[in-house]
């Protein structure tokens, strides 16, 4: 069974401090892909990255990075330098295998960040 | 990245009356749509996937019945909640899938809010 969890329920930070959000997955796929995405209170979910079970690299896009540890099954999600903008619900997904445009996202439960002026 | 539309973005209505939704991509022809519903503060539960030509497939316990599911062009999808009531208010939001076999990703649309009275 695949299964993502956002353990981190609610974060509050102050403006400019750095802020981690975790996600944990379970799969048995061999090949899957991660996903971020971000939920402004506007509603829309905003894609952020996908990555591959096969890249463990790590990625950083302006203030926004990216850790994929296969060995501990993680995929968290860090903030440098978090802005008001920031807040948001942030959710975590797992799609797994081969199988084109059919396979299933699964989500995790959102972890919901308030960054404070 | 890819872009979705839905309509109507909020809608009231009255318990017993149908109301649908339709979800447009704009920049892209999408074999496989996806319907989600999200209560307050929970996260996305996938309802149904939704065929171009051929029937929904929908998740289990998601009554196919009340929420009618029609996918007649590579454009546009279309939810219709049936006989809605009060239970039915949620946050319904679509999405479809770009990409290459294995590689694709969902886009989302920005969602519609539906409260039954």
């Amino acid at each position: 069974a695949q299964k993502v969890t956002q353990a981190q329920t609610e974060i509050s930070v102050v403006e400019k401090e750095d802020v981690t959000l975790d996600c944990v997955y379970e799969t048995r796929d061999t090949t899957y892909y991660l996903f971020w995405y971000k939920q402004p209170p506007s509603g829309e979910l905003v894609f952020l990255i996908r990555r591959n079970s096969f890249d463990e690299q790590n990625e950083i896009s302006g203030r926004y990075s990216w850790n994929f540890q296969k060995s501990t099954s993680s995929f968290n999600f860090t903030i440098t330098a978090s802005q008001v903008v920031d807040s948001a619900v942030y959710f975590c997904a797992l799609r797994g295998g081969y199988g084109g445009a059919t396979n299933k996202l699964i989500f995790g439960t959102g972890t919901l960040l308030a960054v404070q002026p | 990245g890819a872009v979705v539309s839905q309509h109507p973005s909020r809608v009231i209505c009255k318990s017993g009356t149908s109301v649908k939704i339709e979800c447009r991509s704009l920049d892209f022809q999408a074999t496989t749509m996806f319907w989600y519903r999200q209560f307050p503060k929970k996260s996305l539960m996938l309802m149904a996937t939704s065929n171009e030509g051929s029937k929904a497939t929908y998740e289990q316990g998601v009554e196919k019945d009340k929420f009618l599911i029609n996918h007649a062009s590579l454009t546009l999808s279309t939810l219709t909640v049936t006989s809605a009531h009060p239970e039915d208010s949620s946050f319904y939001i679509c999405s479809y899938s770009s990409g290459g076999m294995g590689m694709n990703t969902q886009y989302f649309g920005p969602g519609t809010r539906l409260t039954v009275l």
